[in-house]
């Protein structure tokens, strides 16, 4: 089976940091992906990793190991605008062109003044 | 900038009837995909298509279909709508062949169906 487990919620203060952890059980791995959704608004591309260790962009980074089927996105000098949710995607293999993206629940992260 | 286009932001139909939601995307991307959004349940796969007139499964593909006539656009149809079809309806698309990261989703603002 196919299972991506992420936090619900979250909350953090304004100016902090926080992290947001992903962990997958999938037929196959092809490269992870971090969505971030407004209320309201469609989802929008944060960050993609498919090899080991961490990728960096500005203020948010995100982390994969493959052995343990574990992601993190964090994300530093939390900002108000920041609040939204957060979404772990996984893709699967591409066999016969057949290239499924898989997504988790979301955290709901909420940011304190 | 890509473009993902959905026909309709809010949508009211009663049981039974017969709903078409319309996506069309203005970047020439083979893989479109049509998923549904509901809170607690997240993001959930109905059908994608990998190429026009193809159509594949996606995790719950009951009581829905799909059309792709052409590569830029992919319908959903509901063919009887039933109360537990009310949901936000999000389509995306992807390029192929490009790579990692190039690869990802873009998704359009979303349909929230209600099914009365």
């Amino acid at each position: 089976g196919q299972n991506i487990d992420q936090p619900t919620e979250m909350t953090a203060t304004e100016g902090a940091i926080v992290q947001i952890n992903c962990t997958y059980q999938t037929s196959g791995f092809n490269g992870l992906f971090w969505y971030q959704q407004h209320a309201g608004e469609a989802p929008t591309f944060l960050s993609y990793n498919v090899l080991d260790g961490l990728e960096e962009k500005g203020r948010f980074s995100s982390f994969l190991s493959r052995s343990k089927g574990y992601s993190y996105l964090l994300l530093k000098e939390l900002q108000m605008k920041d609040s939204a949710s957060y979404l772990c995607a996984v893709r699967g293999p591409p066999m016969n062109r057949d290239d499924k993206i898989i997504f988790g629940k979301g955290t709901r992260l909420h940011i304190l003044p | 900038d890509v473009k993902v286009t959905q026909s309709s932001r809010y949508l009211v139909k009663r049981t039974g009837e017969k709903v078409f939601l319309e996506c069309v995307q203005d970047m020439d991307h083979e893989n479109m995909f049509w998923y549904r959004q509901d809170p607690g349940l997240g993001l959930r796969l109905i059908y994608f298509s990998y190429d026009v007139k193809m159509k594949e499964k996606g995790d719950i593909p009951e009581g829905y279909s799909v059309s792709r006539e052409k590569k830029e656009r992919f319908s959903l149809i509901l063919e009887s709508a039933s109360t537990n079809q009310t949901s936000m309806y999000l389509c995306a698309s992807s390029p192929v062949g490009q790579g990692g990261a190039n690869e990802k989703l873009f998704f359009g603002s979303g349909t929230q169906l209600s099914v009365l």
